[in-house]
């Protein structure tokens, strides 16, 4: 059965700093994977989208990679902002329509 | 548009009321998608229907009945429910159905439910 983990389960840090979630997976049999952020109180806004044939992928500020073979993946968020302060969520896709979620990150960025 | 549309936004029952949850999506998606989601828990799924069908149940609780009239509406019917059912349900959808991976899943604000 498929596990999805985050860590760390809760990050503070200043403005400006460069960020690294985690996400792991246990089984690497899978389609893809895709970052949400989950602001308090709302749905889920989907971040970025890596196909298991990827390595990476960018948009703005954010690049989220994949390493399939151990079960990996990062979002690297760039210059944080406060209005990154949200939870980040990664979840995978496996050969069904099922999307497995992992047990997300809350990150808080202050002025 | 990438929008998924649900409501209501809130929503407040008794235990031996009737309700229904509803969502929309025009973004010509054919799996659709609910989600319960417990406080500080990520999303857990209940149900997938692809091309109007049901493909996907968690094992999920009878009093919990999906409907999908169309390709564009998903309906969460609710039954004599418990306190415990108390979350936010979160509906999706993506562009395609099973066997056809890779596409992005699309989330809306979800509707809130307390049942008193």
């Amino acid at each position: 059965k498929q596990e999805v983990t985050q860590i760390p389960a809760a990050l503070s840090v200043p403005e400006g700093e460069n960020l690294v979630l985690n996400c792991s997976f246990t089984d690497s049999a899978i389609y893809n994977l895709q970052w949400f952020r989950q602001d308090p109180g709302k749905g889920l806004t989907s971040l970025l989208l890596i196909q298991s044939s990827q390595r990476e992928q960018t948009s703005g500020r954010l690049n989220a990679s994949l390493d399939k073979s151990s079960g990996r993946s990062t979002l690297y968020i760039a210059a944080s902002q406060p209005g990154d302060s949200a939870t980040y969520l990664c979840a995978v896709r496996e050969n069904t329509d099922k999307l497995i979620f992992g047990t997300g990150t809350r990150l808080q960025v202050f002025p | 548009d990438t929008e998924v549309t649900q409501t209501p936004k809130h929503l407040v029952m008794g235990m031996t009321n009737k309700k229904s949850l509803k969502c929309e999506q025009h973004m010509g998606h054919r799996a659709m998608y609910w989600y319960k989601q417990k406080a500080k828990k990520p999303p857990e799924l209940m149900f997938v229907y692809s091309y109007e069908k049901l493909s996907i149940n968690e094992s999920v609780p009878s009093r919990f009945s999906p409907e999908c009239p169309n390709s564009s509406l998903l309906n969460l019917h609710l039954h004599a429910l418990q306190p415990e059912d108390s979350a936010l349900y979160l509906c999706a959808s993506s562009q395609g159905g099973f066997s056809r991976p890779g596409n992005t899943i699309y989330f809306g604000e979800g509707s809130w439910l307390t049942v008193v």
